[in-house]
């Protein structure tokens, strides 16, 4: 079956310390997968996309990291700001088709 | 950037009536639109599916004939919610498949449309 789990499920954190999200997929075969960042009552804005050959890639202060073989993906927030406060989700496409597997998010407040 | 958007953003409508839900894509064309719903602290759930010309593919559990949608355009999906109840409150998302780009794969999502049956 095809799932996308992503821990923690919430996380708290200081503004201007950095912090890492995970998530890990069984979706096959696999085709691209992607960061999305929430804010509430808001429409998913993307922040990254990684297909199978890459295995990092950086948006400002966010980089995420991708080992297929182990089938795991990492945000990697630097340099946090309040703004960072939201949820991110990560979302894991299978090739062949349009379905797109959704994590169940992980939702990320920053405190001053 | 690609744009999608959603009209309305939010919609308060009495149990019994129906509402629509536009999704459009401002500056490409979407062979495929998504709609999702999300409840409060929770991930998306995709409900169906939405083709250009064709019938929209439901996702399991889904009603169909609750959930009317209508992809009439590359630009265009409507998501109509029938006899509505206060349990078909919630948040309605759209997105749309950009037809055409070489990487195939692109989605964007709208902003979301709440809305509030009373």
């Amino acid at each position: 079956k095809n799932q996308v789990e992503q821990s923690p499920q919430s996380l708290i954190i200081l503004e201007g310390k950095n912090c890492t999200l995970q998530c890990n997929y069984t979706v096959s075969p696999f085709s691209n997968l992607r960061w999305y960042k929430q804010d509430t009552g808001r429409g998913p804005v993307s922040l990254t996309i990684m297909t199978f050959s890459e295995n990092t890639k950086s948006n400002g202060r966010y980089t995420a990291t991708l080992d297929a073989d182990t089938k795991q993906s990492s945000l990697h927030i630097t340099a946090s700001q309040l703004s960072d406060s939201a949820s991110y989700i990560c979302v894991v496409s299978a090739s062949g088709t349009y379905k797109y597997i959704f994590g169940t998010g992980t939702r990320l407040k920053v405190l001053a | 950037g690609a744009v999608v958007s959603q009209h309305p953003s939010w919609v308060i409508c009495k149990s019994g009536t129906s509402v629509k839900i536009e999704c459009r894509s401002l500056d490409f064309q979407a062979t495929t639109m998504f709609w999702y719903r999300q409840f409060p602290k929770q991930s998306l759930m995709l409900m169906a599916t939405s083709n250009e010309g064709s019938k929209a593919t439901y996702e399991q559990g889904v009603e169909k004939d609750k959930f009317l949608i209508n992809h009439a355009s590359l630009t265009l999906s409507t998501l109509t919610v029938t006899s509505a109840h206060p349990e078909d409150s919630s948040f309605y998302i759209c997105s749309a498949r950009e037809t055409g780009r070489v990487s195939g794969n692109t989605i964007y999502f709208g902003e979301g449309s709440w809305l509030t049956v009373v």
